[in-house]
């Protein structure tokens, strides 16, 4: 049992170079989230997804965006990365709203 | 609006002493609360979570928190810390009938020998 499975753990992207993170879950959790983790500032919440097709714009959403074509992966797109989305990012699950979440080990993303 | 405050960015402590991590919040709701801790290079991990049952919540690994209605608080303690509580713990709310959770900046708790 993986759990939630990030990809990749590193990135170094050019401004203006765009990617997509993949997260995957195998505890067939409906929630979904993608949230970015900077110094200070703790976690926020860029989008989430409350089942398989349905996405939703969190706290920061600009700049990103986000695809749940199957109920075990949800997709964090960059169109054109900006210095600013220098990051860490986390993705996590859970089974329902309010309940325990669980989180990959995260991707560090850096802009230059 | 819902907001969480962690009162310090940093504790430190000696292995075998008590470890005390503050948390305050604002809910205009029954909020819930949770702590959650990141070891170096981690995803989160939940240690405890408080949802309008018993006021005292015991977590994972000796850790243990008390919600206080009156004081707005969700204050983290453990009676002795160990080398491996050396990490970063985060107090977050959910707002009532809401998916979204609202972290706080984190406490970087380091465990001298």
């Amino acid at each position: 049992n993986a759990g939630v499975t990030q990809t990749p753990k590193f990135r170094v992207l050019k401004t203006g170079q765009s990617m997509t993170l993949l997260c995957a879950q195998d505890m067939n959790h409906e929630y979904m989230y993608w949230y970015r983790q900077d110094p200070g500032m703790g976690l926020r919440l860029i989008h989430y997804s409350v089942g398989e097709g349905t996405t939703a714009k969190g706290e920061v959403p600009d700049g990103y965006n986000v695809s749940r074509l199957k109920k075990q992966n949800f997709l964090l797109g960059l169109e054109s990365a900006a210095p600013s989305q220098t990051s860490v990012y986390f993705c996590a699950s859970s089974f329902s709203k309010g309940e325990k979440l669980f989180f990959g080990s995260g991707t560090q993303l850096s802009v230059l | 609006a819902q907001s969480v405050t962690q009162l310090d960015s940093h504790v430190s402590v000696s292995e075998g002493t008590p470890v005390l991590l503050r948390c305050n919040y604002s809910s205009s709701y029954s909020p819930s609360l949770f702590w959650y801790v990141q070891h170096p290079n981690k995803g989160l991990q939940l240690l405890l979570k408080y949802t309008s049952a018993a006021t005292l919540v015991k977590g994972i690994n000796g850790f243990e928190a008390e919600f206080k209605k009156s004081e707005t608080s969700f204050h983290l303690t453990k009676p002795s810390a160990h080398m491996s509580d050396a990490a970063e713990y985060f107090c977050v709310v959910r707002m009532d009938s809401s998916y979204k959770l609202i972290f706080g900046s984190g406490t970087r708790l380091l465990v001298r020998p």
